[in-house]
């Protein structure tokens, strides 16, 4: 089975500007969370999506919105870029049933907010 | 909100030895806890994943516990090799909110 998949792995931005990510869960898998990794703050949780609704959101501002369509895919959507948001985000699937909620994660986008 | 704290932040052991890494979170109420391990600008691959219910789960070589009244998590990784040398994560679900809160992890160096 193919592992999660994040597109694209580099980005590099202005500030100003936004930035649309993708993530493709593990085939069967239905619920999709996004993180945000910085040297400084760690691995903090921006929100969870289960099939098409947002179920949690983390404390990040506005600027930060997601969205899960009907195969499961998500896209995480940056708008109004900051220096600061230049981190990795990372995506992880669950198939979220009980005694299988473990999350795999994905490679991660690596975004350098110039 | 849930605070997970792991000490030490790094460690280094020569080949062979075993390894204890330590988690511990501020509040009881949890859902489950997993461990994770990560390597230098790749994701996370999840280790073991122990409901609340569990007091400990084993793969292989590794083997975590949990005391959930004490707030604490312990994984042990037997006979170390350099190809553990990674940074380790643990994750607890709260059962309040669901929400996954991570600990700021623990790099280990396994020297040859």
């Amino acid at each position: 089975k193919a592992g999660v998949t994040q597109t694209p792995r580099y980005l590099i931005k202005t500030r100003g500007q936004q930035v649309t990510l993708s993530c493709s869960p593990i085939s069967g898998h239905r619920s999709v969370s996004w993180y945000q990794q910085t040297p400084g703050q760690g691995l903090q949780f921006l929100f969870e999506y289960f099939s098409e609704t947002q179920r949690n959101k983390g404390n990040f501002p506005g600027r930060f919105s997601g969205r899960q369509f009907s195969n499961s895919r998500s896209e995480m959507n940056v708008s109004t870029l900051e220096l600061g948001d230049s981190a990795l985000y990372l995506c992880a699937s669950s198939i979220d049933r009980v005694g299988q909620e473990t999350q795999y994660f994905g490679p991660g986008t690596r975004l350098l907010v110039l | 909100k849930q605070e997970v704290t792991q000490i030490p932040a790094a460690l280094s052991v020569p080949e062979g030895e075993n390894l204890v890494l330590n988690c511990s979170f501020t509040d009881s109420a949890i859902y489950n806890l997993q461990w994770f391990r990560q390597d230098p600008g790749k994701g996370l691959t999840s280790l073991l994943l122990i409901q609340s219910s569990q007091r400990e789960q084993t793969s292989g070589r590794l083997n975590a516990s949990l005391d959930k009244s004490s707030g604490r998590s312990t994984l042990y990784i037997a006979a170390s090799q350099p190809g553990d040398s990674a940074t380790y994560l643990c994750a607890v679900r709260s059962s309040n909110d669901y929400k996954l809160s991570f600990g700021a992890g623990t790099t280990v160096t396994v020297r040859a």
